[in-house]
């Protein structure tokens, strides 16, 4: 079994100021990870992804995450957050060879105030 | 546009009463899912199929049921046994293990 801890449900941040959203998990098989983000009654969309590879994965806009294989972390960051990162972000795990299926972690809202 | 389509955005039903969830896809993917949000509990998988006339159930599937007749379409009924219909409902398709998923802008169900 599969199972996702995102350690902050909200984490409140001034414009341009770096930023750190935590994501632990545990499996007993290998998985893939996904950082998505939605915005306010929208679906998800994939912001970046780990499949294999270089542990240092990042988005066009800016984020990265870090797969830490002996600490089961994905930690999402950005070094300058703006007024439009605002949104709920979600980490998910995807066992091998299970079809393809999320199991995701509860989200953190970020919110960037001016 | 390739994308994934549900309707309607929302949807209001009384009590004791089953509801279908329409998810359409034509991005020509094999895999497609059906996952529940409430506040503060993330995403949970209700139902999956990886292939046309087969499908699994997810973590929370009680209550509900799918069909999938078509690679382009994963209908989702909503029974009245499930005990607490009230929710945002999300499908998404994929191309299977390992591929990111394409998820659909959602509908919210009402249930009083």
């Amino acid at each position: 079994a599969q199972s996702v801890t995102q350690l902050d449900s909200q984490v409140p941040v001034f414009e341009e100021a770096p930023v750190e959203l935590r994501c632990n998990y545990s499996s007993s098989v290998s998985v893939y990870l996904f950082w998505y983000v939605q915005y306010p009654n929208q679906g998800l969309q994939l912001l970046l992804k780990y499949l294999s590879g270089s542990t240092l994965v990042e988005s066009i806009n800016g984020f990265e995450a870090e797969f830490n294989k002996s600490q089961t972390s994905f930690h999402l960051r950005k070094p300058s957050v703006h007024i439009s990162d605002t949104a709920e972000y979600f980490c998910a795990v995807s066992p091998y060879n299970q079809g393809g299926k999320l199991i995701f972690g509860q989200g953190t809202e970020l919110s960037v105030k001016p | 546009d390739g994308g994934i389509t549900q309707s309607p955005k929302y949807l209001f039903r009384k009590e004791g009463q089953n509801v279908t969830l329409s998810c359409e896809q034509n991005l020509n993917h094999d895999a497609m899912y059906w996952y529940r949000q409430d506040p503060g509990q993330g995403l949970r998988l209700i139902y999956y199929s990886q292939i046309v006339n087969d499908f699994q159930k997810g973590d929370i599937a009680e209550g509900y049921s799918v069909s999938r007749e078509k690679k382009e379409s994963f209908p989702l009924t909503v029974t009245s046994a499930q005990k607490n219909p009230t929710a945002f409902y999300l499908c998404a398709s994929s191309r299977g293990s390992g591929s990111e998923q394409y998820f659909g802008p959602g509908t919210r169900l009402t249930v009083t």
